[in-house]
């Protein structure tokens, strides 16, 4: 079965590092997805990792290590603005001719002055 | 307007009507997916649409749900008899591909069955 796991939610204080993790059981991998949503709007994409290690964007980095099943997406110098749900995705191979992503419940982050 | 829009923005009926849902993708975009987005969950894939050919229709719940996509342009998401468990906000979202490494989500439809 397909089994993506992220925490419900976090709190962290503007200005610190908040890391988000998600862990994945899938009977295939075909790339790891992070989206960013604000509540009311529509999902943004923020990352994608195929293989291992880190991706550096700006103030947001996602890691992947493909045999723990195991990504994070990483925010350095929080604002409020990222305030928001960050949802892990992992698109598997049997999906790979669709490209139809399989989402965790997601986490929804709370930056705090 | 270069995003993927959704109408309507919101749509309350009673249980056992018909809604349709309708999605205009960005222009060029020859993939095309609905996700389901029930509160406090993430998203459930229902179905892909990649140019003329067959779609996945693999994430439709039951026979209620139903979808259409002119070549590759405007899709409509039907269910017909809503119940509700069908609660829900739908979003719509197209790439360039299946391979398109993103999906670009419209602003969704936030259904209220009562």
């Amino acid at each position: 079965g397909q089994n993506i796991d992220q925490p419900t939610e976090m709190t962290a204080t503007e200005g610190a590092i908040v890391q988000i993790n998600c862990t994945y059981q899938t009977s295939g991998f075909n790339g790891l997805f992070w989206y960013q949503q604000h509540a009311g709007e529509a999902p943004t994409f923020l990352s994608y990792n195929v293989l291992d290690g880190l991706e550096e964007k700006g103030r947001f980095s996602s890691f992947l290590s493909r045999s723990k099943g195991y990504s994070y997406l990483l925010l350095k110098e929080l604002q409020m603005k990222d305030s928001a749900s960050y949802l892990c995705a992992v698109r598997d191979l049997d999906s790979s001719n669709t490209g139809k992503l399989i989402f965790g419940q997601g986490t929804t982050l709370q930056v705090k002055p | 307007g270069a995003g993927v829009s959704q109408s309507p923005s919101n749509k309350v009926t009673e249980k056992g009507k018909d809604v349709e849902l309708r999605c205009d993708p960005i222009s060029g975009h020859t993939a095309l997916y609905w996700y389901r987005q029930r509160l406090g969950q993430g998203l459930e894939f229902l179905i892909y649409f990649q140019g003329n050919s067959a779609p996945d229709k693999s994430g439709l719940p039951s026979d209620r749900f139903s979808a259409e996509r002119t070549g590759e342009s405007v899709s409509t998401l039907t269910i017909q008899r809503t119940q509700q468990e069908d609660s829900a906000v739908y979003l719509c979202a197209s790439s360039l591909g299946a391979g398109a490494v993103e999906q670009f989500f419209g602003p969704g439809t936030r259904l209220t069955v009562l």
